[in-house]
């Protein structure tokens, strides 16, 4: 079966860290490009970061730029997001996603 | 920034056809995706590459890209398809930086 299941999301204090992780399964993972993409609670889907199938090359939206930083393990099958510098704005559900493949989800919550 | 722009609500009737229109500067050089999301779950791709469906996608929904418009269309909507509907698509620097449309909320009622 072909899914992305992500992990890692939880809460945070403004100013702290989270490594999300997404494991890939039922295809060729290294032949993809892959991406995050967010959705605060109550608003729309915003595009956070994608990475080349080998990692050569990396995209960030201009919010989270020199915060996260997007990478993958081709041998492992998963991709990760660094974030860093955590705000209150950060709060999200994160998704792994590969076009037509999502995972779930993983809610991360930036607060004191 | 690069900017999609959707309207925020269609409404129709059961039976109806429903056309969401997504307009953005780079669409004439760039495709447009088509994603649903019912509350509380993940994003449904249901148009790719302006016009393609992905399969077991119904045939009533389809896409279409004129211009600096992108258009869903849902021929014979059903109640099930009521949810929200995002674009998708990427600017025309080179980089492949993506963007969503701010989503449409479609009622079926």
């Amino acid at each position: 079966e072909v899914q992305l299941v992500e992990s890692g999301g939880g809460l945070v204090q403004p100013g702290g860290s989270l490594r999300l992780s997404c494991a890939a399964s039922g295809f060729t993972f290294s032949s993809y490009w892959m991406s995050w993409v967010r959705q605060a609670p109550g608003k729309g889907l915003e595009w956070v970061a994608n990475i080349k199938q080998d990692g050569s090359e990396k995209y960030y939206v201009d919010s989270v730029k020199g915060r996260f930083t997007i990478s993958r393990d081709n041998a492992k099958n998963s991709l990760y997001l660094q974030m860093n510098s955590l705000r209150a704005e950060d709060t999200a559900v994160y998704y792994c996603a590969r076009a037509s493949i999502w995972g779930q989800g993983t809610l991360v919550t930036v607060s004191s | 920034s690069y900017e999609l722009t959707q309207p925020p609500s269609v409404s129709v009737s059961p039976g109806q056809t429903a056309r969401i229109t997504c307009s953005g500067d780079a669409l004439p050089k760039k495709y447009a995706y088509w994603y649903q999301q019912k509350s509380g779950q993940a994003p449904v791709l249901v148009i790719y590459e302006d016009s393609k469906r992905p399969s077991g996608i119904p045939e009533r929904f389809s896409g279409s890209s004129s211009g600096t418009m992108a258009t869903l269309t849902i021929s014979g909507a059903q109640v099930e398809d009521e949810a929200d509907y995002y674009c998708y698509s990427t600017d025309s620097s080179g980089n492949p930086q993506g963007v969503f449309g701010g989503g449409t909320k479609l009622t079926v009622l």
